[in-house]
């Protein structure tokens, strides 16, 4: 059974760089064609997509945090990272890593449901 | 960006009860090539990650009970549980994957009358 596992600082201080990493077990981050999920939820709000990666390197991010966000992944070792520069109180959430859905390529428009999510890390921004 | 919007924010069903949630995206999700509405459905319980419930707006996902049910098409979406059982005490999100950027509604919650 695909397992995602997110981890990496739990707390990060203004101005600096947030950066986690999502493990993959039990599958093989390249046995799907599509693009594998960042998400995050404020504390006790709504869920917002920050970006995708494909296992060939190919990104897509969110307009919204494009300029502070890069997406990576490492095949070699399975697993996909995440880095958010110049973070502030606002970019204090829960960030979960995510499988895409298996769509049909005929179905194919370029984004995802996901399917399973990781547990998620809290990561909390303060000096 | 499409934006989703859902209705109620939170909602109390007594137990065995119907409970309905909505949820309208600011444009239509459905390709019409295909017939295909792009939206998903999640439940998300306290301190879990959110749990895919239906694509396809109506396809309901491996495992999930059948009282639960997906409709809509268009713009207009329903989630309906159709006897409310406790263990459907959760955060429910709608989520479009029509195009980018993927968006989700702001959640409905859903409690015990």
């Amino acid at each position: 059974q695909l397992q995602l596992q997110e981890s990496g600082p739990g707390l990060v201080k203004p101005s600096e760089t947030l950066s986690l990493t999502c493990t993959v077990s039990g599958g093989s981050i390249s046995s799907t064609s599509y693009d594998w999920g960042w998400i995050r939820q404020p504390p006790g709000k709504g869920l917002e997509w920050i970006g995708s990666v494909h296992f060939s390197g190919t990104t897509r991010y969110n307009a919204s945090l494009k300029s502070r966000v890069t997406i990576s992944v490492d095949r070699s070792r399975n697993r996909f990272s995440l880095k958010l520069s110049s973070v502030t109180a606002a970019d204090t959430a829960v960030y979960y890593c995510a499988r895409p859905g298996v769509i049909p390529a005929a179905y194919w428009r370029g984004e995802n449901w996901f399917d399973p999510w990781g547990q998620g890390t809290l990561v909390t921004v303060s000096s | 960006d499409i934006v989703m919007t859902q209705s109620p924010d939170s909602l109390a069903v007594s137990l065995g009860e119907r409970a309905t949630i909505n949820c309208k995206s600011s444009q239509s999700v459905l390709y019409r090539s295909n017939n295909k509405n792009y939206l998903a459905w999640y439940q998300q319980k306290p301190g879990q990650p959110p749990k895919l419930l239906f694509f396809w707006a109506s396809t309901r996902e491996s495992g999930v009970p059948d009282r639960f049910s997906g409709s809509g098409s268009g713009t207009d979406f329903t989630l309906t549980i159709s006897s409310l059982q406790a263990e459907d005490v959760a955060v429910y999100y709608c989520q479009q994957y029509y195009t980018t950027p993927i968006t989700f509604g702001q959640g409905t919650r859903l409690e015990i009358k």
